[in-house]
């Protein structure tokens, strides 16, 4: 069946960049999304990207994807420590409105 | 700016007792969706609904029970809840369009049963 796959944590340096990143196998998917929750919070949409796209900026956020090899990644730049939170990747299904839902990948600010 | 609101955003109950967590939305949307979630992990959909009098389980069964009287409000019940079921619970709507199925979430209700 459909699944999506992240890792459970990246670590990095504030003032770095950090790619997260995503595989998934419904090559039917239209979209894919990018949503960020922070502790104790609901999730809230960081990005989206159309399936014919190959790339999205917006400001520090860098999406990427490869239809090819069904990857998609998330880039953020100038990492800071107000992006400690919790990704999650999600791909849409359009047979019956919904979303498969990556784990999360915790993404951890080291000073 | 997704106008989702969840009531109560905290609740501590005991064995037994019966609840319903509030959820409602005011963008019009015709699906709507409820989630549990343990703490920093995955998102388990228990319920959805893709509009007025109709109502589905999720993937991840669950002794919860919702409705949808009105387009707006999407209530989760527990009939007697149990210390299985503390946990997080997400509820979150979309409107299809052109195979765009964003959900736009709530805050979440933080239930503890003890």
């Amino acid at each position: 069946g459909e699944d999506v796959e992240q890792s459970l944590f990246l670590s990095v340096r504030e003032g770095d960049s950090s790619v997260i990143n995503c595989t998934y196998t419904d090559s039917s998917s239209t979209y894919l999304y990018w949503y960020k929750q922070e502790p104790g919070a609901g999730l809230q949409l960081l990005t989206y990207i159309f399936s014919n796209m190959d790339m999205k900026q917006d400001q520090r956020l860098t999406v990427l994807l490869n239809k090819k090899d069904k990857h998609l990644s998330l880039r953020i730049a100038d990492t800071q420590t107000g992006d400690s939170a919790i990704y999650f990747c999600a791909e849409s299904m359009d047979s019956n409105y919904q979303l498969i839902w990556g784990a999360g990948t915790k993404l951890i600010i080291k000073p | 700016e997704a106008d989702i609101y969840q009531t109560p955003r905290y609740l501590v109950i005991g064995t037994g007792k019966k609840i319903t967590l509030e959820c409602s939305q005011t963008m019009g949307h015709d699906k709507m969706y409820w989630y549990q979630q343990d703490p920093g992990m995955e998102l388990h959909l228990i319920h959805y609904s893709y509009g007025v009098n109709s109502t589905e389980k999720g993937d991840l069964s669950s002794e919860s029970t919702v409705s949808r009287i009105r387009t707006e409000h999407f209530p989760l019940t527990l009939e007697s809840a149990r210390p299985s079921h503390t946990s997080q619970y997400l509820c979150a709507s979309s409107e299809s369009t052109s195979g765009n199925y964003e959900q736009y979430f709530g805050p979440g209700t933080r239930l503890t049963v003890t």
